[in-house]
């Protein structure tokens, strides 16, 4: 059965930092892993999503990667601001006949001014 | 803007009363889904529609029905609300079962006293 987990479960860090965001799987036959940003009270928004063939993914200030062998994805924010400031989730869907998503429960950042 | 709407945004319904959640997308996906999202547990699927006129049970379904009215739309009912059923429901649709990754909608906010 995949399980995904999400480390740490929340951040804090100063602004203008670096910061990597850690997502693993315990099934490698994944079909695609997708990252969402939600903020307090919202929906979630699609950030990036990783088909099972590559190894990243890259939009504005975040990139993406995955590494199916060993199970594991990370989103890397460079220059963090506070407006990035949500819950960060990553979503992994199955391969063959089972495309339901698997939900990690997500990293908390506070990014402080 | 194109994308998932949900209706209402928030809820409040008394033990035993029931009411239908409203999802509409118009993105032309086949497949769409209801979830639920509660504190420490992650979001859990209740039901998906994989093509028009087609509904399947996900993790969760106990206590709701779904109807794909058609391609654009997918409801949720409860029928007799339980306080167990004080949830955060979001709707999301996708193409070819999520190759394209998902959207979701901005989700209902629902309280069952």
């Amino acid at each position: 059965k995949q399980e995904v987990t999400q480390i740490p479960a929340a951040l804090s860090v100063p602004e203008g930092e670096n910061l990597v965001l850690n997502c693993s799987f315990t099934d490698s036959a994944i079909y695609n892993l997708q990252w969402f940003r939600q903020d307090p009270g919202k929906g979630l928004t699609s950030l990036l999503l990783i088909q099972s063939s590559q190894r990243e993914q890259t939009s504005g200030r975040l990139n993406a990667s995955l590494d199916k062998s060993s199970g594991r994805s990370t989103l890397y924010i460079a220059a963090s601001q506070p407006g990035d400031s949500a819950t960060y989730l990553c979503a992994v869907s199955g391969a063959g006949n089972n495309r339901k998503l698997i939900w990690g429960l997500g990293t908390s950042l506070a990014v402080n001014p | 803007n194109a994308g998932v709407t949900q209706t209402p945004k928030f809820q409040v319904l008394k033990t035993g009363q029931s009411m239908t959640l409203q999802c509409a997308q118009d993105m032309n996906h086949n497949s769409m889904y209801w979830y639920r999202q509660d504190p420490g547990m992650g979001l859990r699927l209740i039901y998906y529609s994989a093509s028009e006129g087609t509904t399947d049970k996900g993790e969760v379904p106990n206590g709701y029905n779904v109807s794909r009215l058609n391609k654009r739309e997918f409801s949720l009912r409860l029928e007799s609300a339980a306080p167990s059923q004080t949830s955060v429901y979001f709707c999301a649709s996708s193409e070819l079962e999520g190759y394209y990754g998902y959207t979701f909608g901005s989700g209902t906010r629902l309280t069952v006293v």
